[in-house]
């Protein structure tokens, strides 16, 4: 079956860039989407379709698109950007067109 | 404000069935679809299918065929989620999540297509539910 691949864990100290990144054969004929999740609450999305930051997302997150890997960044790193953080696309190769999620980062803020 | 609101935590029994709810406000409910999204203890997220709440199509997690039925009462805004034949490991947070209304053609609607170059169309879940703990144990 489809994998989107992220590293498990990112850690950085308040104030640098994070970089989170998620690697899928299918990503270069889809778009991606980023969701960060706290402890104990909903996904809140972040990033869509590889760039796009919805309103209400602060201008530190941001999102690009390369080949077969999209990469979330955010700069100026805050404490409160200590999450989890999921990339989602979907599963083309098949009939079914499964949505697929990355197995998420843990992002440390140091 | 834009909101989706789940019933409450469910305890079933392995081979039972559980049915969530999630109602809607605040947007135009038949504009948009639904997805569903569940997560076990300590894990990662998990699609389980989408429904359009335009005309009550539904894509399902192939994984999920056959077990799991999504449906849509438009006259209360809310959509809802039955998963039959529980297992242990279905143990998870279900999450509704506002999704697109559906790509449709003749009547017909799935939550993707496939664009003249052959790039996948979809959309992202913009707004997502409290969650519902559902957890089957003997």
């Amino acid at each position: 079956s489809y994998e989107l691949t992220q590293p498990p864990s990112v850690s950085v100290s308040p104030g640098q860039t994070a970089r989170i990144t998620c690697s899928g054969d299918a990503l270069p004929k889809q778009y991606a989407y980023w969701y960060q999740q706290k402890p104990g609450q909903a996904p809140v999305l972040v990033i869509y379709k590889d760039s796009e930051r919805p309103s209400g997302i602060p201008e530190r997150f941001s999102g690009s698109s390369s080949g077969t890997t999209v990469t979330l960044t955010i700069s100026g790193v805050q404490a409160e950007d200590e999450a989890d953080y999921y990339c989602q696309s979907a599963d083309s190769s098949g009939t079914y067109g499964d949505v697929v999620f990355g197995g998420g980062t843990k992002l440390t803020v140091l | 404000q834009v909101q989706l609101v789940q019933s409450g935590a469910e305890v079933k029994k392995p081979g039972a069935s559980v049915k969530v709810s999630c109602k809607a406000s605040g947007y135009t409910f038949t504009s948009y679809g639904i997805s569903w999204v569940r997560q076990a203890p300590g894990q990662g997220l998990e699609w389980m299918g989408w429904i359009s709440a335009y005309n009550g199509n539904t894509n399902y997690a192939q994984k999920l065929q056959g077990r799991v039925t999504m449906t849509t009462d438009t006259s209360t805004s809310t959509a809802y989620m039955e998963l039959r034949s529980l297992r242990s490991d279905d143990t998870a947070v279900y999450y509704c999540a506002r999704d697109g209304v559906g790509y449709c053609s003749g009547g017909s609607c799935s939550r993707y297509y496939y664009d003249s170059s052959g790039y996948y169309l979809d959309d992202a879940f913009d707004i997502w539910g409290q969650g519902t703990m559902v957890t089957v144990s003997s």
